[in-house]
């Protein structure tokens, strides 16, 4: 069974507008971690923001901010205000404390696309 | 601030030549992983060292896979006998051991075409 789902091939966003990148995962463990990805054409993966599962707040870092619903194992990634820079693919993450510490499970990812 | 740099950015082989990838991780970060990501995949993990401890790998590392990184600082990945099945990009990643969230930091990934 997929541990990190992205639904999402692809999505396209008007710039300036907000974006909503969806990410279900699959746990039985009560601690784990939860990240999203940008991965531009250049390859490198670049970290956007953490949650944590036992953290009460969503997390935000500028424009990005996650929807945690732990109930639904949801975590879904807000872009606000999208720039043509955000064109990309973005991988949702997941961290088990079973695993190893840094062993993350990524989905297969959804691949953005600002229209200006 | 110089971040993870992997070498070479591509290649291209013919099959069941060897090949090896170098990776150089953040000089104060003490654990790396490496990753494959095949076209359409997320990154897939294959091993991960902690200095130069190889604490885990994959089932995806087969026998002609090796993986070292004998002083605790850069790090070798290594196919023997490469076949078509393994172009794909290889990541490597390194992080610090006791952050809060264990961030990994990726390079830009190494492309292998296997002819």
């Amino acid at each position: 069974a997929q541990k990190i789902t992205q639904t999402q091939p692809g999505m396209f966003v008007q710039e300036k507008e907000a974006v909503t990148l969806d990410c279900t995962y699959d746990t039985s463990d009560p601690s784990y971690g939860l990240f999203w990805y940008k991965q531009p054409s250049s390859g490198e993966m670049i970290f956007l923001i953490y949650q944590g599962s036992y953290d009460q707040q969503n997390a935000t870092e500028g424009r990005y901010s996650l929807n945690f619903q732990k109930a639904r194992k949801s975590a879904n990634l807000v872009i606000s205000a999208s720039q043509l820079g955000d064109s990309a693919m973005y991988f949702c993450a997941m961290r088990e404390p079973g695993g190893s510490q840094g062993n993350l499970i990524f989905g297969k990812g959804t691949k953005l696309s600002v229209k200006p | 601030d110089t971040g993870v740099s992997q070498d070479p950015r591509h290649k291209i082989t013919k099959r069941g030549q060897n090949v090896t990838f170098r990776c150089d991780p953040i000089s104060e970060h003490n654990r790396l992983y490496w990753y494959r990501q095949t076209l359409g995949q997320g990154p897939e993990f294959l091993t991960y060292f902690q200095n130069e401890a190889q604490l885990e790998k994959s089932r995806l590392l087969s026998d002609r896979f090796s993986a070292e990184r004998p002083k605790g600082s850069f790090s070798t990945l290594e196919i023997q006998r490469t076949e078509q099945g393994d172009s794909a990009m290889y990541l490597c990643a390194s992080s610090l051991r006791g952050t809060s969230n264990g961030e990994l930091f990726f390079g830009e990934g190494s492309r292998l075409t296997v002819l």
